[in-house]
C-alpha cells in the first residue's frame, strides 16, 4: 500500500497564510482530501477534489495539487483553525481502499 | 440531516471480540460507500475497511483475517465485527461515509466509539 508523508507541525501567526503539504505516489493518480481535527472531536472534511469546499467551510481554506504533493492552505489563519490537519487519498491499487497522512498539527501565534 | 451514531466500544481482554455498531440517518447505507476509521490514543487517522453499495468489502492489512464489515440494510446500520484483539487495536473507531471517484472524501463521520483492548 502506498504512504502519505505531511510535516508533523507548522505555526502561523494570527491572520497570515500558511500552506500544509502533503507527499505521495498515490497523489498522482487521485486528488487529496484533507480533514480538521480539534481535541476530543471527531475529524471534519474541511476540503477535497481540484478545490472543493464541503458547505460550512470557510472560503480561506483552498487546496491544490502538483505531481506528488497535495496542498491545504489557509489564507488569514484565525485562532480557531489552530487543529490537527490529515490529508487522505485512495490507495495506488486502483481499489477503494485508502492511506491517511500521519497529520500535521497546525499552531497558530 | 445526516447522522451516524456509533455505539459499542468497550474494554476489552486480548483475543476477545466485539461488535461495533454505526446507526445511519439521513441516507441509505446501502446506497453508497461506508467505511471505518480508527485513531490509536495520541496517535493518527487510519483506515480500516470499506463496504460498497454492492456489498465488496475490503480491509487493511492490519486487520484482514480479523475484522469483518457488514450491514443490515432494514436498519440502515454498519457493522464493524472485530475478532482476536490485540493491543494495537486500541483505539477510537470511526464510522464515515466514502464518497469515491478521483475526489473521494470521508464526507461525513459519527462521534466514534472507543475500543480498549486490556488485561
Amino acid at each position: 500500500s502506498s504512504e502519505l508523508t505531511q510535516d508533523p507541525a507548522v505555526s502561523v501567526a494570527l491572520g497570515q497564510t500558511v500552506r500544509i503539504t502533503c507527499q505521495g505516489d498515490s497523489l498522482r493518480s487521485y486528488y487529496a482530501s484533507w480533514y480538521q481535527q480539534k481535541p476530543r472531536q471527531a475529524p471534519v472534511l474541511v476540503i477535497y477534489g481540484k478545490d472543493n469546499r464541503p458547505s460550512g467551510i470557510p472560503d480561506r481554506f483552498s487546496g491544490s495539487s502538483s505531481g506528488n504533493t497535495a496542498s491545504l492552505t489557509i489564507t488569514g489563519a484565525q485562532a480557531d483553525d489552530e487543529a490537527d490537519y490529515y490529508c487522505n487519498s485512495r490507495d495506488t491499487t486502483d481499489n477503494p481502499s485508502s492511506v491517511f497522512g500521519g497529520g500535521t498539527k497546525l499552531t497558530v501565534l | 440531516e445526516v447522522q451516524l451514531v456509533e455505539s459499542g466500544g468497550d474494554l476489552i481482554q486480548p483475543g476477545g471480540s466485539l461488535r461495533l455498531s454505526c446507526a445511519a440517518s439521513g441516507f441509505t447505507v446501502s446506497s453508497t460507500y461506508m467505511s471505518w476509521v480508527r485513531q490509536a490514543p495520541g496517535k493518527g487517522l487510519e483506515w480500516v475497511s470499506v463496504i460498497s453499495g454492492g456489498g465488496s468489502t475490503y480491509y487493511a492489512d492490519s486487520v484482514k483475517g480479523r475484522f469483518t464489515i457488514s450491514r443490515d440494510n432494514s436498519k440502515n446500520t454498519l457493522y464493524l465485527q472485530v475478532n482476536s484483539l490485540r493491543a494495537e487495536d486500541t483505539a477510537v473507531y470511526y464510522c464515515t461515509r466514502w464518497k469515491g471517484g478521483y475526489d473521494s472524501r470521508f464526507d461525513y463521520w459519527g462521534q466514534g466509539t472507543l475500543v480498549t483492548v486490556s488485561s
